[in-house]
């Protein structure tokens, strides 16, 4: 079964920072993976995501994340946080079996946390 | 383009009553998904549709919850009776792929 670890829950740096979000899958293919970000109070947004060919992502707000299929692994990076990037953010991998269906199966989420 | 469109943004009712959250895809999305979310259990599916079909609600905590999706452009969730542990935010999302949108939430407190 597909599954979805963000081993930090809670992760805290200076403003000005990198920043690197550890997220690691379990998936028997080529998986559908996705980082979304939740401010507080807000919903969902989708910052990236990958299907498939480059491995190294762009998205929105100066993020990136890499594909390492040797490492079953979907790290976001953001070279220089700002403050405003303080939010909890959620890696999710595409269930295989509802491709179809757009079901995503969620990790626990990081919340960042930005010291000025 | 409008996005997930929830309501109501803020629900306060007391236990016991009857309580109907509604959400509208974003237009052409043919999937649609509620997830509730809480400090302690985090953000949890609860049902999901496939052309106004449900596919799995596995999710549902128990039976005073249920959902319906009448047609491509509206959802209820409801909860009949509420309790307090219900209170948490209701998220609905759409897509028309692999890519979900999310709305904004509606946040329920049960009294």
């Amino acid at each position: 079964a597909q599954s979805v670890t963000q081993p930090d829950i809670h992760i805290t740096v200076s403003e000005g920072a990198s920043l690197e979000l550890r997220c690691n899958y379990s998936y028997g293919a080529t998986p559908y993976l996705f980082w979304y970000v939740q401010s507080p109070g807000q919903g969902l947004q989708l910052l990236l995501k990958y299907f498939s060919g480059d491995t190294l992502v762009q998205g929105i707000k100066g993020f990136e994340a890499e594909f390492k299929r040797s490492q079953s692994s979907f790290n976001l990076r953001k070279p220089s946080v700002h403050w405003s990037d303080a939010a909890e953010y959620f890696c999710a991998v595409g269930a295989s079996y509802s491709s179809n269906t757009g079901k995503l199966i969620f990790g626990q989420g990081t919340t960042l946390q930005v010291k000025p | 383009d409008a996005g997930v469109i929830q309501s109501p943004r803020h629900e306060v009712t007391e236990m016991g009553q009857e309580v109907t959250l509604r959400c509208k895809p974003i237009s052409g999305h043919n999937s649609l998904f509620w997830y509730r979310q809480t400090m302690m259990r985090g953000l949890e599916l609860l049902i999901y549709f496939n052309n106004n079909v449900p596919i799995d609600d596995s999710g549902m905590p128990e039976d005073r919850f249920s959902a319906k999706m009448p047609n491509a452009s509206f959802s209820t969730l409801k909860i009949q009776p509420s309790e307090p542990r219900d209170s948490a935010v209701y998220f609905c999302a759409s897509s028309s792929g692999q890519t979900q949108y999310f709305g904004p939430g509606t946040r329920l407190t049960v009294l």
